[in-house]
C-alpha cells in the first residue's frame, strides 16, 4: 500500500514486559514521527526523526522509552518495563520533508493495552 | 499554558447546515503553520487542511475553510453543507517556527452530524 503501515495493530501485554511496534512510512519521506493517543485526548508528540539527523526525542515520557530508525526508513518504538499508564493509541506519521507546510501523514496506528 | 485550545467538546450539526469549530493558539513564534485533521471512529487520522503563519487569505479546500484571524490567534474550520460522514473528532494542530517538526494538537471536538 502507499499509507503508512503500522504493526501490530493492537497488542494486549502484561505489565512489566517489553513491547516493539514498528511503523514503515510512505516511500521517500524523510520525516518519521511517532505520537500516543491516550482515550478522548489529543496526541502527544514522542519521538522525530528527519533523514541521518540526530532524532528529537524531547517528547519521551521516560527512559523506558526508545526509537530507532534503520536505513531512514522503518522505524521501531520499544517500551521497556510497560506500565499500565503506558496504555494508548501509538501512531506513526511520515511527511515528505520537515516543511512546515507539508502535512503529516498517518498510520492507523497500534492499540496498545497493558494488564 | 495550553498552546493549543479547542473549547467545544462535542458539538451536534443538522445535516445540511454549516458549522463552524474553534481553534485558538498561543506562539511567540512569527513562523508557525496551522493544520486540521479528522478523526473518525475508525481511528485514522486524516489530513484536511493548512493555514500558514504568513499566507495573506484563507485557506479553502472543498467544503472546508479556515476562518483565519492572525490577531486573533484563532483558526477556526468551517465546513459548509454538513452530511453524514463529517461526524468525527476533529483536531486542531500547529507547527511553531522552523526548527520544531512536531505538532502540537487541541484536545478535540467531537462533531456529531443528525440526519
Amino acid at each position: 500500500g502507499a499509507g503508512v503501515s503500522q504493526s501490530p495493530s493492537n497488542k494486549v501485554t502484561e505489565k512489566g514486559k517489553d513491547v516493539e511496534l514498528r511503523c514503515d512510512p510512505i516511500s521517500g519521506h524523510t520525516a518519521l514521527y511517532w505520537y500516543r493517543q491516550s482515550l478522548g485526548q489529543g496526541l502527544e508528540f514522542l519521538i522525530y526523526f528527519q533523514g541521518n539527523s540526530a532524532p528529537d526525542k524531547s517528547g519521551l515520557p521516560s527512559d523506558r522509552f526508545s526509537a530507532e530508525r534503520t536505513g531512514g526508513s522503518v522505524s521501531t518504538l520499544t517500551i521497556q518495563r510497560t506500565q499500565q499508564e503506558d496504555s494508548a493509541v501509538y501512531l506513526c506519521a511520515s511527511s515528505p520533508s520537515r516543511s512546515m507546510v507539508q502535512p503529516q501523514h498517518f498510520g492507523d496506528g497500534t492499540r496498545l493495552s497493558i494488564l | 499554558a495550553q498552546k493549543i485550545t479547542q473549547t467545544q467538546p462535542g458539538m451536534f450539526v443538522q445535516e445540511k447546515e454549516a458549522v463552524t469549530l474553534d481553534c485558538t493558539y498561543d506562539t511567540s513564534d512569527p513562523s508557525y503553520g496551522l493544520f486540521w485533521y479528522k478523526q473518525p471512529s475508525s481511528g485514522e487520522m486524516i489530513f484536511l487542511i493548512y493555514q500558514g503563519s504568513y499566507d495573506q487569505q484563507n485557506a479553502t479546500e472543498g467544503r472546508y475553510s479556515l476562518n483565519f484571524q492572525k490577531a486573533r490567534k484563532s483558526a477556526n474550520l468551517v465546513i459548509s453543507a454538513s452530511q453524514l460522514g463529517d461526524s468525527a473528532m476533529y483536531f486542531c494542530a500547529m507547527r511553531e517556527g522552523l526548527y520544531h517538526s512536531q505538532l502540537i494538537w487541541g484536545a478535540g471536538t467531537k462533531l456529531i452530524i443528525k440526519p
